[in-house]
């Protein structure tokens, strides 16, 4: 059983470009979390989605990112436009499911973007 | 707004001492709390979680203690190898609401031989 996959591992942008980092869940689960850690600094919550829905995108830069998880396929964390400050690793948990119960977090290997 | 701080930020010792982590929180209002392991330039390893009903939880050579009234956690590992050379992470879940992380900056370890 394949853990929570990460894609692509690195990713080198310049300034202005997109970055899409990608994330498949593990088997069976239908939550999704993205995390960021930027230098010298935590892991920071940006958005947590199910299938087709944004559950709470509280943590995300209100502009030049976005996130979707589609009912087929991966997770998408868009970052258009990106800038120097983006350069950090994103990681992606995934649960089986959310709320009020037991559902344990499987972290991704992360992706770590550098923007040029 | 919870917040999760880690102390000390770094921990140099050599291969046998016994350590102590440590880990604070300023809502006692969790769901639980873990431990994770990340390795330079690799994700994340969950090492141990406590519910916020449990006390400890223990694996192999490494105990974790939780004082959910006081806001705090302890990680605690035994007679230490240069493989536990890492940084560790301490992490809460929200009693309500979503099912978010906080996360502390961490604990780098270094480990000699």
């Amino acid at each position: 059983n394949a853990g929570v996959m990460q894609n692509p591992r690195h990713l080198v942008r310049r300034r202005g470009q997109e970055a899409r980092l990608r994330c498949s869940p593990m088997k069976g689960h239908s939550h999704v979390y993205w995390y960021r850690q930027l230098p010298e600094e935590g892991l920071k919550f940006m958005v947590y989605l199910q299938k087709e829905n944004i559950i709470d995108e509280s943590g995300m830069p209100k502009e030049r990112f976005s996130a979707e998880f589609p009912k087929e396929g991966p997770s998408i964390l868009r970052i258009q436009q990106v800038v120097r400050g983006d350069s950090a690793a994103y990681f992606c948990a995934s649960s089986r499911g959310g709320g009020a119960s037991y559902n344990e977090q499987f972290f991704g290997p992360g992706t770590r973007l550098t923007v040029l | 707004k919870q917040e999760v701080t880690q102390i000390p930020a770094a921990l140099s010792v050599p291969e046998g001492e016994n350590l102590v982590l440590n880990c604070s929180f300023t809502d006692s209002a969790i769901y639980n709390l873990q431990w994770f392991r990340q390795d330079p330039g690799k994700g994340l390893t969950s090492l141990l979680l406590i519910q916020s009903s449990q006390r400890e939880q223990t694996s192999g050579r490494l105990n974790a203690s939780l004082d959910k009234s006081s806001g705090r956690s302890t990680l605690y590992i035994a007679a230490s190898q240069p493989g536990d050379s890492a940084t560790y992470l301490c992490a809460v879940r929200p009693q309500s609401g979503y099912s978010t992380l906080t996360f502390g900056k961490g604990t780098m370890l270094l480990v000699s031989p």
